[in-house]
């Protein structure tokens, strides 16, 4: 079985700031793929930046950044430069990397808030 | 740039009806999911289909929901009848294929999601 926690169910930075948003996960599951995505009040849920377990550096996606810690099992992702856009509710997932289904779990998400 | 699409966006519907959400994911995505996301709580799998068979199911609640994706391409999720708990968002997610046992997995693409109002 999988846990995601995020454990900021809300978060506020200033524009133009970074700022750092916490998830830690548990797994058995020797191999293993990490997520961010961005869900805004409309609904969709917008796919942010991955991570593999394997991977020997960490993600970046323009402003987006996964600071990955496999020992500590973090996968905190961090926005620089902040802009009013980015406020929207955040979810951390994971999901095996092996033989079967690849359903995404989820965490309960970070309600993040920029203020001009 | 390609998207998932999915309707309708909104559905109110009173308990005992039937209802139904569509879905069509990114052209060349042979892999589909539906997720339901209670409010407050991440997404949750209810089906996912590789073409067009049903790889996990183990979520959906069988007596009442039912999906498909005959030609392995768009789905439907039906739910007969509605109850009260089965308000809110179906979200719909494609990704090109699930490659079991590669040791990577491809980025799954969501669509714009349906929300459910049971009344």
């Amino acid at each position: 079985a999988q846990k995601i926690t995020q454990t900021q169910p809300g978060m506020f930075v200033q524009e133009k700031e970074a700022v750092t948003l916490d998830c830690t996960y548990d797994t058995s599951d020797p191999s293993y793929g990490l997520f961010w995505y961005k869900q805004p009040s409309s609904g969709e849920m917008i796919f942010l930046i991955y991570q593999g377990s394997y991977d020997q550096q960490n993600a970046t996606e323009g402003r987006y950044s996964l600071n990955f810690q496999k020992a500590r099992k973090s996968a905190n992702l961090v926005i620089s430069a902040s802009q009013l856009g980015d406020s929207a509710m955040y979810f951390c997932a994971m999901t095996p990397l092996g033989a079967g289904s690849y359903q995404l779990t989820f965490g309960k998400g970070t309600k993040l808030s920029v203020i001009p | 740039e390609a998207e998932v699409a999915q309707s309708p966006r909104y559905k109110i519907t009173e308990k005992s009806q039937a209802v139904a959400f569509w879905c069509d994911p990114i052209s060349g995505h042979a892999t589909l999911y539906w997720y339901r996301q209670i409010l407050g709580q991440g997404p949750e799998l209810l089906v996912q289909f590789q073409d067009e068979s049903v790889v996990d199911d183990s979520q959906l609640p069988k007596d009442r929901f039912s999906a498909e994706r005959l030609k392995g391409v768009d789905s439907t999720l039906k739910i007969q009848p509605a109850e009260l708990g089965d308000s809110a968002m179906y979200l719909c997610a494609s990704s090109r294929e699930g490659l079991a046992g590669a040791g990577r997995t491809d980025t799954q693409y969501f669509g714009p999601g349906t929300r459910l109002t049971v009344l």
